[in-house]
């Protein structure tokens, strides 16, 4: 059974802050994807990555780094948290398949991010 | 400009066919269209996949027409438990750095 891991469930930060959120597959999976999701805005993604030290912008990267040392390990970095990314972070996996961007993603169970 | 749009809710009694519809006019040419169902506090989970015509599994058909410009995500006979919200997922370039997922449809099924 697929399963993706975050680090925290909810997690509180100060304005200024450097936050690391972190995701972790066990079925071997090339891709790895952040998102944020907010209300009336659906899932966004931040950054992808399809192989280990290999990164890709996505829809909003802006405020945002990431880090893939090793295969089963994606960090999302924000470098100085601002209160307007206060939001739901979603991680996800898939496998490199035929190479669909669309192949079946394995989503963690998010962790609520709160900037004060 | 790459953008998916569906209805913002739906509302169904148990029982019921269900259909909720994605548009997606600039779909990448080689990926597939894919959909998810979230439920309160977890992560959005597979449902169903398809590039063209249709696809059928055990819980849900869906109907992609040739154009590929839309694509309808049918759910048979409703329960209290479809209760959810429904995205669709697209590629828009073949970069895949336009994975663009919609901004979710509510589905309130009641007795």
């Amino acid at each position: 059974d697929v399963k993706v891991t975050q680090s925290s469930r909810y997690l509180v930060k100060r304005t200024g802050e450097k936050v690391f959120l972190e995701c972790v597959q066990d079925m071997d999976h090339e891709n790895m994807f952040w998102y944020r999701q907010d209300p009336g805005l659906g899932l966004r993604l931040i950054y992808f990555s399809y192989d280990v030290k290999m990164k890709e912008k996505g829809d909003i990267p802006e405020g945002y780094s990431v880090s893939r040392e090793k295969k089963e390990r994606f960090s999302l970095i924000l470098e100085s948290a601002s209160t307007n990314q206060t939001s739901m972070y979603l991680c996800a996996s898939s496998p490199l398949g035929e190479g669909h961007h669309t192949d079946t993603q394995y989503f963690g169970p998010g962790t609520r991010l709160t900037v004060l | 400009l790459a953008k998916t749009t569906q209805p913002i809710s739906m509302d169904s009694y148990e029982g019921q066919e269900v259909n909720i519809t994605c548009s997606h006019n600039n779909i990448a040419t080689n990926d597939y269209i894919t959909w998810y169902q979230q439920f309160p506090s977890q992560g959005p989970r597979f449902i169903i996949q398809g590039y063209k015509t249709k696809v059928t599994n055990e819980v849900a058909s869906l109907f992609i027409p040739a154009d590929r410009k839309s694509s309808t995500l049918s759910l048979p006979r409703v329960s209290l438990s479809d209760t959810a919200v429904y995205y669709c997922l697209v590629a828009f370039n073949q970069a895949g750095t336009a994975l663009i997922f919609g901004k979710g449809t509510t589905l309130s099924v009641s007795s």
